[in-house]
């Protein structure tokens, strides 16, 4: 059974960095694109990027609000996949999914994590 | 970037009646050398992570009732709930994966009337 479960959440103050975790089992992680999204509260989804399959060379995307600021990596060895936040914002304020895409190199989402909560404040 | 916009914002519909929801991008999801749009549809109950429903516009995923269907191509899609169950009470998002950034429509609110 895929699992993706999330931990690493928490109160934090502006300019802190933060890691979170997406700890994975029931497949192996280098071989799916790892995807990571967020939801500010009350508010819609946005896609903070990806890494993608070994197959496509575990290269990296992310979006232009987060850009120079994240970095998602990928453990193996761990089945873990990495969200290193720096620089934190306020708005940076939401849950954090992480996702599995449906097939290997697909970018749509087949599996969830029930998220973290990130609260950017002072 | 793609933008997405859905419409309705919010939308009411009495059991056992279609909703429809829209979805349209800034410019074509549909990538000619495989006539496949990158188009796919999420469902978000209350406190849960999002729930894929369909991908490629039109493919309903594994164990999604068969009255959840989408339609569409280039840059106008519908998600079409032909029958409204009290459990589809949900915020529907669409989602273009064409190209990266990846983006969402704003949302849509489903309720019962």
């Amino acid at each position: 059974e895929v699992q993706v479960v999330e931990s690493g959440g928490g109160l934090v103050q502006p300019g802190r960095p933060l890691r979170l975790s997406c700890t994975t089992s029931g497949f192996t992680i280098g071989d799916y694109v790892m995807n990571w999204y967020r939801q500010a509260p009350g508010k819609g989804l946005e896609w903070v990027g990806f890494i993608r399959n070994k197959a496509h060379g575990a290269t990296t995307e992310y979006a232009a609000s987060v850009k120079g600021r994240v970095s998602i990596l990928r453990d193996e060895s761990k089945s873990i996949a990495y969200l290193q936040m720096n620089s934190l914002k306020i708005e940076d304020t939401g849950v954090y999914y992480c996702a599995r895409s449906l097939t290997t190199s697909s970018w749509y989402v087949g599996y969830w994590g029930q998220g973290t909560l990130v609260t950017v404040s002072s | 970037d793609i933008v997405m916009t859905q419409s309705p914002d919010s939308l009411a519909v009495s059991l056992g009646e279609r909703a429809t929801i829209n979805c349209k991008s800034s410019q074509s999801v549909l990538y000619t050398s495989n006539n496949n749009n990158y188009l796919a549809w999420y469902q978000q109950k209350p406190g849960q992570p999002p729930k894929l429903l369909i991908y490629w516009a039109s493919t309903r995923e594994s164990g999604v009732p068969d009255r959840f269907s989408g339609s569409g191509s280039g840059t106008d899609f519908t998600l079409t709930i032909s029958s409204l169950q009290a459990e589809d009470v949900a915020v529907y998002y669409c989602q273009q994966y064409y190209n990266a950034p990846i983006t969402f429509g704003q949302g849509t609110r489903l309720e019962i009337k």
